[in-house]
């Protein structure tokens, strides 16, 4: 059962720059091909899409934050990274990790499973 | 962008009776090639992160209980309770699985009545 994990900071500045870190677990040795995407959720309720990156280093970014926003593979296989600079109060939000689901051969673009959640302040 | 929009934003739904759930898409997410249109359901309940029930407009996601429906192609869709439970209380939301960026309703709050 594949499980992801979220860490990082719970509290950034103004103008600071957010570090993420996804942490995936139970992923079976045979499975090379997945895709991760990040998402937000804010304190109002909405869900946003802010990037994905493939197995083989493809990466899309929504284009609300193409310009702030890096998704990049960890120093470990089983880790994705988000940056996102420039934070602002408005990015205040739970951000979440997600697995593309799959269906048999099929990767799809639904998300299953996500990771818990971590809820980033942006706040002076 | 794919614009979702659910109706309604909030509903309260008394034990054991049908509970519908309707998003619309400001374009059509239906892929001729597989015949499919590509949405998705989730559920959320409070504390907890959203959780998948539907892709493909009406394939269930194991372990999702088959009171739990999707319906409808092109850009009008539908997500169904058939005998709602009290633990089905959570917000729904709809996905748009077609393209990127990927886009959601605004939720919708079902309540016990």
């Amino acid at each position: 059962q594949v499980t992801l994990q979220e860490s990082g900071p719970a509290l950034v500045k103004p103008t600071q720059t957010l570090t993420l870190t996804c942490t995936l677990s139970g992923l079976s040795p045979d499975v090379n091909e997945w895709r991760v995407s990040w998402l937000r959720q804010t304190p109002g309720k909405a869900l946003e899409w802010l990037g994905r990156i493939d197995w083989d280093d493809d990466k899309f970014y929504s284009p609300s934050l193409k310009t702030r926003l890096t998704i990049s593979k960890g120093t470990s296989k089983k880790q994705v990274v988000l940056t996102l600079t420039n934070m602002d109060p408005v990015d205040t939000a739970t951000y979440f990790c997600v697995r593309h689901g799959v269906a048999g051969p099929i990767r799809g673009n639904w998300f299953a499973p996500w990771g818990q959640g971590i809820l980033v302040t942006v706040s002076s | 962008d794919f614009v979702l929009v659910q109706s309604p934003d909030s509903l309260a739904v008394s034990l054991g009776e049908r509970v519908t759930i309707n998003c619309k898409s400001s374009q059509t997410i239906f892929n001729g090639g597989d015949n499919k249109s590509y949405l998705a359901w989730y559920q959320q309940k409070p504390g907890q992160p959203p959780q998948l029930l539907m892709y493909w407009a009406s394939t269930r996601e194991s372990g999702v209980p088959d009171r739990f429906s999707g319906s409808g192609s092109g850009t009008d869709f539908t997500l169904t309770i058939s005998t709602l439970q009290a633990e089905d209380v959570a917000v729904y939301f709809c996905q748009q699985h077609f393209s990127t960026p990927y886009t959601f309703g605004q939720g919708t709050k079902l309540e016990i009545k």
